[in-house]
């Protein structure tokens, strides 16, 4: 069975310090990475996906991906409240068809 | 935001009862996909969908049922409702290939008493 691990959390940071957010997934064929936030009654909506090991940057945001450890990390730099969330880790298939989640990290921001 | 509906938003049951849901999207994508979130596993997949009448199970489906008989529109049917499928339900769609991301339409909260 397909795997895909996180702390539940909560992981509590400051306003302004950086978050980081870890994901580890058991199938190393596995070719495509999603990082989703979800607020509490809502739906989850796409912060990055990365395909390839390294570093990938999107404003506040880096996803890291290290296929040889099945390793993937979100980093949030200066960290704010609006982004006290649950984040879900994703993996995709080989064909990008079919993803298993991770049951998510909790992250509360503190003002 | 992605045209993905949910009906009913929220629903309360009996055990034994029939209950569909019914996702409905208007960005024509080829994949849609039926998920579960519960308290501590996550989103997991129930069953998804690759085309028109074309479906298969994912690693929780037993006690469900899916039908795709347009591009629009995927129902989920629990035949028998028990309480161990009080949930929150995700539609979401894919338009298809490698890292293309899901979009996920609003939930449904079902509650079998």
């Amino acid at each position: 069975q397909k795997e895909v691990e996180q702390n539940s959390g909560p992981l509590s940071v400051p306003e302004g310090a950086i978050a980081s957010l870890n994901c580890t997934y058991s199938d190393r064929g596995s070719q495509s990475f999603f990082w989703y936030r979800q607020y509490s009654g809502k739906s989850p909506e796409l912060i990055m996906f990365i395909y390839s090991n390294g570093d990938k940057e999107d404003g506040r945001f880096t996803a890291q991906l290290n296929k040889a450890s099945q390793y993937v990390s979100l980093l949030i730099r200066d960290s704010q409240p609006s982004d006290s969330a649950t984040y879900l880790c994703a993996v995709g298939d080989n064909y990008g068809q079919n993803f298993v989640f991770g049951p998510g990290t909790r992250l509360s921001v503190l003002p | 935001d992605a045209g993905i509906t949910q009906s009913p938003r929220h629903k309360v049951t009996e055990t034994g009862t029939p209950v569909t849901l019914r996702c409905h999207q208007t960005e024509n994508h080829r994949y849609m996909y039926w998920y579960r979130q519960d308290p501590g596993h996550g989103l997991r997949l129930i069953h998804y969908s690759y085309g028109v009448k074309d479906t298969d199970k994912g690693e929780v489906s037993d006690g469900y049922s899916v039908s795709r008989s347009k591009t629009e529109d995927f129902l989920l049917t629990l035949e028998s409702a028990t309480s161990s499928q009080t949930s929150v339900y995700f539609c979401a769609t894919l338009a298809g290939g490698r890292g293309n991301e899901q979009f996920f339409g609003p939930g449904t909260r079902l509650t079998v008493l």
